[in-house]
C-alpha cells in the first residue's frame, strides 16, 4: 500500500462552478478526515467518516459542501457553487479505529478564480 | 475559537543544538496530543503523540512534554538536524466526544548548518 492518495493534486475553477476531489486511503483503515488548510494556518477540521457513516461536521461546512464515504473506502467531497473564499488545500487523512495517528494525503490544492 | 495555539510562527536553531516547540490548549477534554510535521507540497506526517495520562513521551531525538495543569505540551528536538527543517504543527483531540482533532497554526522550525 503507498498511503493516503488524493486527485486531482491541483484544480482551478471558476467561481460558480462545480468540483469534486477523490481520496483514497489507506486500505484498513475505517476512518477517513477531511480537512482544509490555508496559508499560515493549520488543517482545519471538515468532517470524519467511520467506515460508511458521517460522524462528524464542521460548522466550517456549509450546505455548498458535501462528502460520501459510500462504500466504506474512498471518499469524495464537492464544493457546489464554487467562491473564491474556498480557495485553500484541502487534505484527506485516514487512521485505524483504535488509534489517534492520521496518516495524510499530499491534498489537492483548489484555486477558485 | 482557537483551541490549540502554537504562538510563535518561526523558530530558527544552530544545528546540533535543541529545538523547542511549543503549544498550548484550552479545553481541559482534550485527552490526546499529537506532533506533525510537514515539508513543502506534502502531507502533515505524524511525529509523536502522548496521552493525557502521561506527562512524558520519548522517540529518539523527539521528546514531547505535557503539562496538564498549565494546559501547555512542548516537543524537544535534540540534536537538531538541517533535515529537521519544517513546519510543525501541534494537534489534540478528545477522544471520549468523538475523533475530531483540532490543530495549531504550525511553527516552522529552521536548523541552520
Amino acid at each position: 500500500d503507498t498511503g493516503v492518495s488524493q486527485d486531482p493534486r491541483h484544480k482551478i475553477t471558476k467561481r460558480g462552478q462545480n468540483v469534486t476531489f477523490r481520496c483514497d486511503p489507506i486500505s484498513e483503515h475505517n476512518r477517513l478526515y477531511w480537512y482544509r488548510q490555508t496559508l499560515g494556518q493549520g488543517p482545519e477540521f471538515l468532517t470524519y467518516f467511520q467506515n460508511e457513516a458521517q460522524l462528524e461536521k464542521s460548522r466550517l461546512l456549509s450546505d455548498r459542501f458535501s462528502a460520501e464515504r459510500p462504500k466504506g473506502s474512498f471518499s469524495t467531497l464537492e464544493i457546489q457553487r464554487t467562491e473564491q473564499g474556498d480557495s485553500a488545500m484541502y487534505l484527506c487523512a485516514s487512521s485505524h479505529s483504535q488509534g489517534n495517528e492520521q496518516f495524510f494525503g499530499p491534498g489537492t490544492r483548489l484555486t477558485v478564480l | 475559537d482557537q483551541q490549540v495555539k502554537q504562538n510563535s510562527p518561526s523558530l530558527s536553531v544552530q544545528e546540533g543544538r535543541i529545538s523547542i516547540l511549543n503549544c498550548d490548549y484550552t479545553n481541559s477534554m482534550f485527552d490526546y496530543f499529537l506532533w506533525y510535521k510537514k515539508y513543502p507540497a506534502e502531507g502533515p506526517t505524524f511525529l509523536i503523540s502522548i496521552s493525557s495520562i502521561k506527562d512524558k513521551n520519548e522517540d529518539g531525538r523527539f521528546t514531547v512534554f505535557l503539562n496538564k495543569s498549565a494546559k501547555h505540551l512542548s516537543l524537544h528536538i535534540v540534536p537538531s538536524q538541517p533535515g529537521d527543517s519544517a513546519v510543525y504543527f501541534c494537534a489534540a483531540s478528545d477522544n471520549t466526544g468523538g475523533f475530531k482533532t483540532i490543530f495549531g497554526a504550525g511553527t516552522r522550525l529552521f536548523v541552520k548548518a
